[in-house]
């Protein structure tokens, strides 16, 4: 399975934006970089994901480097409800996912 | 439109008893997927069906651990005897089966699973 690498842990004040970035220097070209957090109690959640182009959606955005070898989860503006540990994953699709340890991103009051 | 459930919520036994978790996934989802979590460990993958069939169950710990999916609805996952080392969260995941193959996966709640 193609790895990823992400920070074991961030903190970001409350209402600001976060910068969640992964590494994923081994990523092939059929590869699509998704995201998922876990909140507390909860199982995971999907957030984003993409190929090649920078994604947007409700939850986040999704900036992919020029030679995908790496991307960052942005988070417009934290709120508390936003901590959780997030997951970068490498994914084809219909297949299994692959969990790392993830980054635990606590949010600041 | 219901999400993916799973039950029970939480299940404390004893050291080999017998435990069947039950997932239902969302209505017309193919692909069904197990994970867990034991403490202090990462999420797992366990197995895959995809409608009825066992896709991947490569991930399997061992034959204490039979899963089902018959009619290709809800699926179960029974662990016997069960051991100390089944303690943790077991999760359930559907997806569409989709052509383009970047389909997200909804996961449930999970099952907490203890084992005395």
């Amino acid at each position: 399975d193609a790895k990823t690498t992400q920070p074991n842990s961030m903190e970001s004040n409350e209402e600001e934006p976060v910068h969640l970035p992964c590494n994923h220097s081994t990523i092939s070209g059929t590869d699509y970089i998704h995201w998922y957090r876990q909140l507390p109690s909860q199982g995971p959640e999907y957030v984003i994901h993409g190929l090649t182009s920078n994604v947007n959606n409700r939850m986040a955005s999704l900036a992919i480097a020029e030679d995908r070898k790496s991307s960052t989860l942005i988070l417009h503006r934290a709120t508390l409800r936003d901590a959780a540990v997030y997951y970068c994953i490498l994914f084809i699709g219909n297949e299994k996912l692959t969990f790392g340890t993830g980054t635990r991103l606590t949010i600041i009051p | 439109e219901a999400g993916v459930t799973q039950f029970p919520s939480h299940s404390v036994i004893e050291k080999g008893q017998t435990v069947t978790l039950r997932c239902d996934p969302i209505s017309g989802h193919d692909n069904l997927y197990w994970y867990r979590r034991v403490m202090g460990k990462e999420i797992k993958f366990l197995l895959h069906f995809v409608k009825e069939s066992k896709q991947d169950e490569s991930g399997m710990p061992n034959n204490r651990f039979l899963a089902e999916r018959t009619g290709g609805t809800y699926s179960t996952l029974k662990v016997q005897p069960a051991e100390l080392e089944d303690s943790g969260v077991y999760f359930c995941a559907s997806s569409w089966l989709s052509a383009l193959g970047h389909n997200e996966q909804f996961f449930g709640p999970g099952t907490r699973l203890t084992v005395l």
